[in-house]
């Protein structure tokens, strides 16, 4: 099974409009992170926000802000007044376990979800 | 610039070469990662080091393929006698000593193999 699923490959938003991307997660660890990234045509992974799985606050950075319902594994991003320069793929991934001194570091990605935003 | 940088940008080699690309993460970081992204894909872990321990390898990692962090500061990987199928994007990143400290990633090396 898919650990991370986004089933929107991709999705337009008009500028100004806010916007939802869709993850789902699969794990059977109490502990573990969820990460979203926004990757432009440059190709480089821009680090947007961060959900653990035991913060009982949704997440917020200035315009971003994760729709987190652990019943339903679900991660959703959201963001609001979108801009041109929004306009990347942007990928949901997961950090399971919480290993003081493992190894268990490793991120694992979805797919991610191409969004274009309209003038 | 105190982020991560990668080189080359960009290598297009013949099959049955060797290419090495490096690494060089965020000053401060101690723990280095690689990942592989191919087109219309997700990254994929490759490997993991922590200072100069090299603590995780994926089984995307063939015999072909070696990682090494000498002396805790910048990583190396290199691919040996390369196949088209290694074709994608090898990607770098670095995070803190955190248990859940954010992994910051750098530009990344197209790899093209002919």
């Amino acid at each position: 099974a898919q650990k991370i699923t986004q089933t929107q490959p991709g999705m337009f938003v008009q500028e100004k409009e806010a916007v939802t991307l869709d993850c789902t997660y699969d794990t059977s660890d109490q502990s573990y992170g969820l990460f979203w990234y926004k990757q432009p045509s440059s190709g480089e992974m821009i680090f947007l926000i961060y959900q653990g799985s035991y913060d009982e606050q949704n997440a917020t950075e200035g315009r971003y802000s994760l729709n987190f319902q652990k019943a339903r594994k679900s991660a959703n991003l959201v963001i609001s007044a979108s801009q041109l320069g929004d306009s990347a793929m942007y990928f949901c991934a997961m950090r399971e376990g919480r290993y003081s001194g493992g190894s268990n570091y490793k991120l694992t990605f979805g797919k991610g979800t191409l969004l274009t935003v309209n003038p | 610039d105190t982020g991560v940088s990668q080189n080359p940008r960009h290598k297009i080699t013949k099959r049955g070469q060797n290419v090495t690309f490096r690494c060089d993460p965020i000053s401060e970081h101690n723990r280095l990662y690689w990942y592989r992204q191919t087109l219309g894909q997700g990254p994929e872990f490759l490997t993991y080091f922590q200072n100069e321990a090299q603590l995780e390898k994926s089984r995307l990692l063939s015999d072909r393929f070696s990682a090494e962090r000498p002396k805790g500061s910048f990583s190396t990987l290199e691919i040996q006698r390369t196949e088209q199928g290694d074709s994608a994007m090898y990607l770098c990143a670095s995070s803190g000593t955190s248990s859940w400290e954010t992994q910051y990633f750098g530009p990344g090396t197209r790899l093209l193999v002919l």
